[in-house]
């Protein structure tokens, strides 16, 4: 399978514990990107990675939030002392950044989180 | 993009007959807008896409339309099949990120 996988697919934790989860995007795309999304809501931006550089966090990722993409492969999102707002699927998307990007992300299947 | 919240807008049409399903933006700015499908369990899937400068973008079995006017995107789906159920979304594509908008869930009656 040669998409882009996250693991674990569901996670299930107690409020003040840390998660992590991580993405393998499509090898060779150089763009990763996390996205949250709520039941019945839209996939909201949190963040993206060129190669392993970070260029830009949306104001939804909160201090208790990190994402790293030490090697420019995969990436892992670090959320410690979960609250239960933290409750969410987390999605992570790949591109290529070619000269004409069109905005076409090739998505996971996702990260459930549950916070008890 | 707008949040639905809990209630998704809904859409049910019969199996064979055509679906359009309408978006609202707000970014004039956005270079790209875009369709995604989102099926039970999965993530978002890229279905098709219209730059700012054009009204109009086939592909198979859909149609995206822009009126940028009113701010307003359409997709059409011709000959509905049940693998067509799914929630629908509008996004837009500029300053590197995508911005998704309000969904749709269309659902396929026999």
């Amino acid at each position: 399978d040669t998409g882009v996988s996250q693991d674990p697919r569901h996670k299930i934790t107690k409020r003040g514990q840390n998660v992590t989860f991580r993405c393998d995007p499509i090898s060779e795309h150089n763009r990763l990107y996390w996205y949250r999304q709520t039941l019945g809501q839209g996939p909201e931006f949190l963040t993206y990675f060129q190669n392993e550089a970070q260029l830009e966090k949306s104001r939804l990722l909160s201090d208790r939030f990190s994402a790293e993409r030490p090697k420019g492969s995969f990436s892992t999102l670090e959320i410690q002392r979960t609250e239960q707002g933290d409750s969410a699927m987390y999605l992570c998307a790949s591109s290529e950044a070619v000269r004409f990007n069109t905005g076409e992300l090739f998505f996971g299947e996702g990260s459930r989180l549950t916070v008890l | 993009g707008e949040s639905v919240g809990l209630h998704l807008p809904t859409l049910s049409v019969q199996e064979g007959d055509n679906s359009i399903i309408n978006c609202a933006y707000s970014n004039s700015a956005s270079d790209y807008f875009i369709w995604y499908k989102q099926e039970s369990g999965k993530g978002p899937q890229f279905i098709i896409d219209i730059r700012s400068n054009m009204d109009k973008r086939q592909g198979q079995r859909v149609t995206v339309l822009l009126n940028k006017t009113v701010k307003h995107l359409s997709l059409q789906i011709a000959a509905t099949q049940p693998g067509d159920s799914a929630v629908y979304f509008c996004a837009e594509y500029g300053a590197q990120k995508l911005v998704f908008g309000q969904g749709t869930r269309l659902t396929i009656n026999p």
